[in-house]
């Protein structure tokens, strides 16, 4: 069964620092392009930050740029987002998602995991 | 590029043909999808590169437009349809999706 389950999420102060993972199974995760896209209960979907299937070229919103670094490690089938310099408004509920197609540009997201919160509160 | 979706929700009738439209504010030629999302759930993958469809997805759902101008139509709406629908625009980073659709009974 394909799937990607997220964890790392917590409440956390503003300023501080998270790391979200997501660990991939049932597909050659080597093979596609992944994204972390973030939601806030009841409002829509904010594409965070994006990674080629080699791990060469990656790209972020600009709410997080600056402040997240993605990553992968496709020896472990992981999926990484440093998250740094939190802000209040970084609270929300963060996805992995998979690339449609195989080592190719983005065509849309067609696997997505649960999800892990993430809550930036004093 | 920042996308726009419209309207933001629209009230219809089992068997209505709805139509939602998305417009980039620059031309992204055929670089788009299309999702849906019920409440508690993952978005669902419908239309990629504008106009095709997902595999598995029904084929009242068809998506058409390039450059800056996209539409999502249904043809004729089921009772599963009911859900919020987005645009992504997956032509340079970064991806950035349309604010959403609300699709509700009337």
């Amino acid at each position: 069964e394909v799937q990607l389950v997220e964890s790392g999420g917590g409440v956390i102060r503003p300023g501080g620092s998270l790391r979200l993972s997501c660990a991939a199974s049932g597909f050659t995760f080597d093979d596609y392009g992944m994204s972390w896209v973030r939601q806030v209960p009841g409002k829509g979907l904010e594409w965070v930050s994006g990674i080629n299937w080699r791990g060469s070229n990656s790209g972020y919103g600009d709410s997080v740029k600056g402040r997240f670094t993605i990553s992968r490690d496709n020896a472990k089938k992981y999926l990484y987002l440093q998250m740094n310099s939190l802000r209040a408004e970084d609270t929300a509920l963060y996805h992995c998602a998979r690339d449609l197609l195989k080592r190719a540009y983005y065509h849309g997201m067609d696997v997505w995991g649960q999800g892990t919160t993430v809550t930036v509160s004093s | 590029i920042q996308m726009t979706q419209s309207p933001s929700s629209v009230s219809a009738s089992v068997g209505d043909r709805v139509t939602i439209t998305c417009r980039a504010s620059q031309g992204i030629d055929n670089w788009l999808a299309w999702y849906q999302q019920k409440p508690g759930k993952d978005p669902k993958l419908l239309i990629y590169v504008a106009s095709s469809l997902q595999s598995g997805v029904p084929s009242r759902f068809s998506g058409s437009g390039s450059g800056t101008d996209f539409t999502l139509t249904i043809s004729s709406l089921q009772p599963e349809d009911f859900a919020t629908y987005y645009c992504q625009q997956t032509d340079s980073f970064p991806l950035t999706f349309g604010g959403g659709t609300k699709v509700e009974i009337k």
